[in-house]
Order: C-alpha cells, then structure tokens, then sequence
C-alpha cells in the first residue's frame, strides 16, 4: 500500500532537549511538506522540499530544522530554540506535475513540558 | 501574500438542513482544495478544484471555484452527524513559480451536525 507514515505518533519531551520526528513515503512524490498545527488553527508550512538535497524555509522556519537525504525521507528536527514546540505536525507530499494534491501523513502530537 | 479567509469558523447545523462555507483568498491562485479533519486526526482531500467555474459534488457536499471573485464555495446539502467535522480550504501559492504546490490554508470551519 502507498502512503506516508509518521513516527511516533505521540512524542514527549523536556524542555530544552530536541527531538527528530520522521515522515516517510513511497508515493514515490518529489516534493514533501512539514507542517505545524495548533489548537484551533490552520497549517502553517515550516519547511519544504523539492527535490532530494534541497529544501527551503516555510513561514515558520525558526527553531526548525529539516534534512532531505532520500526521496522517501524528509525528517523535521525541532530544536531547543522553538519558543513553542508544542503542537501537532503533519508530513505531506505532492507530484511536482499535474494536481499538485497533498497527501497528508498521520501526525505526531508533540508535547514539550 | 496570499492570504486565506473562510466563514463562518464554527458552525453548529440541523440534520436535514443546507448550508454553504465560503472561503475567500487574497491574491491569484489557479488551483483550490478542500480537505477534511476529524479530531485528533490527519487531513483528508475532498476536492481538487482545477480551473474556473470548476465544480464538484461527493454526496451531500459540493464545491465550486470562481478563480475571477478569489472565492470558492463548500454545499453542504441536507447535513448528516456523519459530516462533522472541520473543512479547510487551500488555495495554492501562486500559478507558477519556485513554490509550485505550496498551498496556504483557511483557519478552518467547524461543522457541529446535531440530530
């Protein structure tokens, strides 16, 4: 079956720690998304990318960082210097041709106390 | 800026009844999809609307895209429980260019169907 997967699907941590969350597909999709959600809102984009080994910064790219090793692999890194990591991330991914539709992953709720 | 506009952002509908949410965006966009969330969950696609005067229907929803008004429109004809949930709308960034496929969502509309 093709899809996204995200892991873990809930992820706690300490302040001050980062924390690596994994997004893989094999939709065999060029280009993959992170986005964060919080309560009540919209997505916002933190990072995407395009092609392997390159990637650029969303709107909210601070205190993020991303790796694009791999087609099927776009890893987010949130790092101590996120203000606010708490929230809920989901992964996505697209054709570069054609509809453009994103497919989402299942998320991982992140909880940073 | 593209920016995103959907109403209303809560919804509370009788069973049986119809309703339309709107989403307006703020600059040129040539393509709109809708998605779904239920609590807790991912995003699901519903539509993908492609050109102008594009129209779509999935059992009791349809959406259509007016590209000229910046304005798309999601028809919830006689509303089920089952079709609780939140509904965002997202236009993508632009026709062309470095971020093709980036897409810029609403905040959302919370549909509450009670019986």
């Amino acid at each position: 079956d093709g899809g996204i997967t995200q892991s873990p699907k809930y992820l706690f941590r300490k302040e001050g720690q980062n924390v690596t969350l994994s997004c893989e597909q094999n939709l065999n999709h060029d280009a993959m998304y992170w986005y964060r959600q919080d309560p009540g809102q919209g997505l916002r984009l933190i990072y995407y990318s395009q092609i392997v080994n390159d990637f650029q910064k969303g709107d909210i790219a601070e205190g993020y960082s991303v790796s694009r090793e791999k087609k099927e692999s776009f890893p987010l890194t949130v790092t101590s210097a996120q203000k606010n990591p708490t929230a809920f991330y989901l992964c996505a991914s697209t054709n570069q041709a054609g509809v453009y539709e994103q497919y989402f992953g299942p998320g991982t709720r992140l909880t940073v106390t | 800026e593209l920016k995103v506009e959907q109403n209303p952002l809560f919804l509370s509908m009788q069973e049986g009844k119809n309703y339309t949410i709107y989403c307006n965006y703020s600059t040129t966009s040539d393509r709109l999809y809708w998605y779904r969330q239920d609590p807790g969950k991912s995003l699901e696609s519903l539509f993908v609307l492609l050109s102008n005067g594009a129209v779509k229907q999935e059992g009791r929803l349809m959406a259509s895209l007016d590209t000229k008004a910046r304005l798309s429109t999601l028809h919830i004809t006689a509303a089920v429980h089952d079709l609780s949930a939140t509904y965002f709308c997202a236009p993508k960034k632009g026709n062309y260019g470095g971020s093709q496929g980036n897409l810029i969502f609403g905040k959302g509309t919370k549909l509450s169907v009670k019986p």
